[in-house]
C-alpha cells in the first residue's frame, strides 16, 4: 500500500518567515495530495489540494509543489503568522475509491 | 465549523471495557470515515461506509467494529479495551464514495482514554 513519509516533525520558524515542509510518497499511481492543518482541539480541515496533471498550485500565502518523477512534494507557507501555528499532514491518494494516506504531520510554530 | 458532530468529546474508560462513539456527517454526505491518531503516529485509516455500506477498511482491529444506519449517522465500537487504544479518534464525511476524489471534513475527535 502507499507509505507517505513527511519531514520535517517540528519547525519553529520567525513571525514573517517562510516554513517548507516535505512529503514523499510510495505509490506512483497516487494522484491527489491533500494538506490538512489541524489547529488544537480541532479535527484537520483542509488548506490547499494538487492533483498530479500540474507541478505546482498556489492559495493566497501558501502554496504546494508536486514532483511526480521523485515521488515528492512540498508545502509552502510565506509571510507566516501566529495563526499559522499547527499541526500540518500532507497526504496521497491514487483517486477514486482508493483511501487517502495521510503522514505523521508537522508540528508548525510561528514566533510572534 | 466542518459539520461534522462527534460524541462523546472526551471519554475515560478501563481496560477490558467497551465504548461507542458516535458520528453525525454534514448533511448531505453519504460517506463516513474513521481514523485513529495516536501521539506520533498521524492519521490512522481504520473504515469507510458510504449510504450504509462498508466500502474500505484499513488497520482496524477485531476488537473494533462500526456501523452506519439508515439516518447516515455512524457508531465506532470498541470493545476488550487495552491502554493502547488511548487515542483520538476522528470522524470525517464527503459526498462521495471515495476519500481520494476530495475534500473530507473531520469532526473535532473523541479523545479516549484507557487506565
Amino acid at each position: 500500500g502507499e507509505n507517505v513519509e513527511q519531514h520535517p516533525s517540528t519547525l519553529s520558524v520567525q513571525e514573517g518567515d517562510s516554513a517548507v515542509i516535505k512529503c514523499t510518497y510510495s505509490d506512483s499511481a497516487s494522484n491527489y495530495f491533500p494538506w490538512y492543518k489541524q489547529e488544537l482541539g480541532k479535527g484537520p480541515q483542509l488548506i490547499i489540494d494538487i492533483r498530479s496533471n500540474v507541478g505546482e498550485k498556489k492559495d493566497q500565502r501558501i502554496a504546494v509543489t508536486l514532483n511526480k518523477t521523485a515521488k515528492h512534494f512540498s508545502l509552502h507557507i510565506t509571510e507566516t503568522q501566529p495563526e499559522d501555528s499547527a499541526v500540518y499532514f500532507c497526504a496521497a491518494s491514487s483517486g477514486g475509491y482508493q483511501k487517502v494516506t495521510f503522514g505523521t504531520g508537522t508540528k508548525l510554530q510561528v514566533i510572534p | 465549523d466542518s459539520g461534522v458532530t462527534q460524541t462523546p468529546k472526551h471519554l475515560i474508560t478501563a481496560t477490558g471495557q467497551r465504548v461507542t462513539l458516535r458520528c453525525s456527517p454534514r448533511s448531505g454526505d453519504l460517506s463516513v470515515y474513521w481514523y485513529q491518531q495516536s501521539l506520533d503516529q498521524g492519521l490512522q485509516f481504520l473504515i469507510q461506509y458510504y449510504n450504509g455500506e462498508e466500502r474500505a477498511k484499513g488497520n482496524i482491529l477485531e476488537r473494533f467494529s462500526a456501523q452506519q444506519f439508515p439516518d447516515l449517522h455512524s457508531e465506532l465500537n470498541l470493545s476488550s479495551l487495552e491502554l493502547g487504544d488511548s487515542a483520538l479518534y476522528f470522524c470525517a464525511s464527503s459526498v462521495s464514495q471515495g476519500s481520494g476524489t476530495g475534500e473530507l471534513f473531520f469532526g473535532e475527535g473523541s479523545r479516549l482514554t484507557v487506565l
